[in-house]
């Protein structure tokens, strides 16, 4: 199957730093990327959509400020936490689809002290 | 609203018993269905798909049946392996196609006793 590299897996930042999380499509073309957030026991939540060379769509609720997503190239999405404080704390998952089923990146715990 | 939901949150079974999950879907629009496995710390991995025109798939080991009429898909597991032991979630698509927008299930924890 198709391979989604996320980096980092873990990263701990002090409250009001801004963390930068990459998503990789290693394998395919990618114009689209998608990004998560899950917490403990619970299932995936959609915070955007990634577009190649446009804007990202935000779902609704999530903060856009906040959620910084840039996809430059074809293979690359990064999600940009800003300021970030201790209730952005969770577990960030991209994923990205060559076809129709989603292949999903490693995920990255984020804790912020 | 339209949701995808699971009948149970927790499965414990026996290693080499077989293993039957269940999720429960809403909306009828819904045409293609993914079942995906999580194990701790890691993203979901997909393990099978099926279309609405197809009643019944099957992989290794696994198999998805789908209940268009009672709006019911299920994942069964066959000769349950410790390695099984994960979160499975269930997740429905809408044409027009967009498998970001997929809606996920609350996801059911299976636990493989030894």
């Amino acid at each position: 199957g198709a391979v989604v590299s996320q980096h980092p897996s873990w990263v701990i930042c002090k409250s009001g730093t801004s963390v930068k999380i990459e998503c990789r499509s290693l394998d395919f073309q990618a114009t689209t990327m998608f990004w998560y957030r899950q917490f403990p026991k619970q299932s995936l939540m959609l915070m955007a959509t990634s577009n190649e060379g446009s804007k990202a769509t935000y779902e609704q609720g999530v903060e856009k400020d906040k959620f910084l997503i840039n996809h430059a190239s074809l293979t690359l999405s990064t999600l940009t936490v800003t300021s970030a404080h201790p209730e952005d704390s969770s577990f960030y998952i991209c994923s990205a689809t060559p076809d129709e089923k989603l292949f999903f990146g490693s995920g990255t715990q984020l804790s912020v002290l | 609203g339209e949701s995808v939901g699971l009948h149970l949150p927790t499965l414990s079974v026996q290693e080499g018993d077989n293993s039957i999950i269940n999720c429960a879907y809403s909306n009828s629009a819904s045409d293609y269905f993914i079942w995906y496995k999580q194990e701790s710390g890691k993203g979901p991995q997909f393990i099978i798909d099926i279309r609405s025109n197809m009643d019944k798939r099957q992989g290794q080991r696994v198999t998805v049946l789908l209940n268009k009429t009672v709006k019911h898909l299920s994942l069964q597991i066959a000769a349950t392996q410790p390695g099984d032991s994960a979160v499975y979630f269930c997740a429905e698509n809408m044409p027009p196609r967009n498998a970001g927008k997929s809606t996920f299930g609350d996801g059911t924890t299976l636990t493989v006793k030894p």
